[in-house]
């Protein structure tokens, strides 16, 4: 079983739907991140989260430390949101780097 | 541009060669990240350098090395390749070793091993 799992791997949205992407880790953490990799390939960090809620215009991510789980909404989505998602944990004890990768869902959004 | 450069964009060598990827990271970051890509693995942790030092190791083989010079940017040497290292490679880079700052990722070289 992989310690970071994502759901759902694939993801077809209609242009404005509201858009959630699931991320449940198995180890003990100090932070998440949210990561967004368009299809060129670079990626782009969204969010890092300890707790709680953080927004960032039409994206908001959660934490449930308690849990292990997290989200990440897109409100009002558009197709230049078509990317894959990844989320990615810091375990405790590790370097900042060594992160622990889910899989990634990846988001189309049709016009 | 996120500020972190990557060179090559793209690579095509033969099995048994050695390559090296650069990365300058972002002014003012000390800490390096060098991350390996590939469609059955996914993202893979391998390496991190700050201020010139090793600091954390991941699934890095032995024919891989890398190093940080004084001048803060980085190298990831690949050796006697094989086709399963065909990936993408990013590099990152953070003020520092603290889960309390982002990162900021490069746009990756490609390498493919014919």
């Amino acid at each position: 079983k992989n310690e970071v799992e994502q759901s759902p791997q694939n993801l077809t949205a209609q242009e404005g739907e509201f858009i959630t992407i699931n991320c449940s880790y198995s180890v003990g953490i100090s932070a998440l991140h949210w990561l967004q990799q368009h299809p060129g390939g670079g990626i782009v960090s969204l969010f890092m989260l300890s707790s709680g809620k953080k927004k960032h215009g039409r994206l908001i991510a959660t934490i449930n430390i308690q849990e292990k789980h997290s989200s990440l909404h897109i409100t009002a989505s558009h197709p230049r949101d078509s990317a894959v998602y990844i989320c990615a944990v810091i375990p405790w004890g590790g370097s900042q780097g060594n992160l622990i990768f889910g899989k990634g869902t990846k988001l189309s959004v049709k016009p | 541009d996120s500020g972190v450069t990557q060179t090559p964009k793209h690579l095509i060598t033969a099995t048994g060669q050695r390559v090296t990827l650069r990365c300058s990271p972002r002014s003012g970051d000390l800490s390096v990240y060098w991350y390996q890509q590939s469609l059955d693995q996914g993202l893979q942790f391998l390496i991190q350098y700050y201020n010139g030092e090793e600091r954390a190791k991941g699934n890095i083989l032995e024919r891989f090395s890398a190093q940080q010079f004084p001048d803060l940017h980085s190298e990831l040497n690949l050796s006697s390749l094989e086709l399963g290292d065909s990936a993408l490679y990013f590099c990152a880079s953070s003020l520092e070793d603290s889960p309390n700052y982002g990162y900021t990722f490069g746009s990756g070289t490609r390498l493919t091993v014919v």
